[in-house]
């Protein structure tokens, strides 16, 4: 069973528009909603995290919405740029645990 | 980078040998995971320990050890390695506890042929 569905797979955009990227999770015991960046040939690293108590976070170019009722998350990259091209993955957690459930990735072009 | 390092980095190896990869952190940190990677399945995690000698499974355990006898270092064995065990492997760590994020290290390419 899976906890965490992340879409859409595969991501094709053009540089300068919206990717948006979407968790949807079963688990109501959650409470920290990261999303993870990974280049190839690297390891992921933590791009951006939202705790349940707000439902947006900006930093940069990159937007986290969360949406408690309907159990799910999403990351928006505005103004996509080629060098954002990597695999993105949500990692939910509860606070009583130190093993995050992570999603299947997202595989996000950017053209030029 | 956290100062994890993970050896080796590329590795062949024949079905049926044993293998080990190494994680080393330099922080002290607690918890220390081990995670596969393939296309299609994302991260999933292998072992994972919060402290030394304390380990824990995973969800794809199965054909795979660890040890820690020192904070520092986490170990991963393959006992008899499988063409199915073909995969990058990861390690990472969580810092104090009641931090939240993981960091992870640059990965370990294994091949069993």
């Amino acid at each position: 069973q899976q906890q965490v569905k992340q879409s859409p797979q595969s991501l094709i955009v053009q540089k300068g528009g919206i990717s948006i990227i979407n968790c949807a999770y079963e688990n109501t015991a959650f409470d920290y909603f990261p999303w993870y960046q990974q280049f190839p040939g690297k390891g992921p690293a933590l791009l951006i995290a939202i705790r349940p108590d707000v439902s947006e976070k900006k930093e940069g170019r990159f937007t986290i919405s969360f949406n408690k009722s309907a159990k799910q998350f999403s990351l928006h990259i505005m103004d996509s740029q080629p060098g954002d091209s990597a695999t993105y993955f949500c990692a939910p957690r509860s606070g009583g645990s130190y093993i995050p459930t992570f999603g299947r990735g997202t595989s996000l072009i950017v053209h030029p | 980078d956290a100062g994890i390092t993970q050896s080796p980095r590329h590795k062949v190896t024949e079905t049926g040998t044993p293998v080990t990869l190494r994680c080393h952190q330099t922080e002290n940190h607690r918890y220390m995971y081990w995670y596969r990677q393939d296309p299609g399945h994302g991260l999933r995690l292998i072992h994972y320990s919060y402290g030394v000698k304390d380990t824990d499974k995973g969800e794809v355990s199965d054909g795979y050890s660890v040890s820690r006898s020192k904070t520092e270092d986490f170990l991963l064995t393959l006992e008899s390695a499988t063409s199915s065990q073909t995969s990058v492997y990861f390690c990472a760590i969580k810092a104090q506890q009641g931090a939240d994020e993981q960091y992870f290290g640059p990965g370990t390419r294994l091949t069993v042929t």
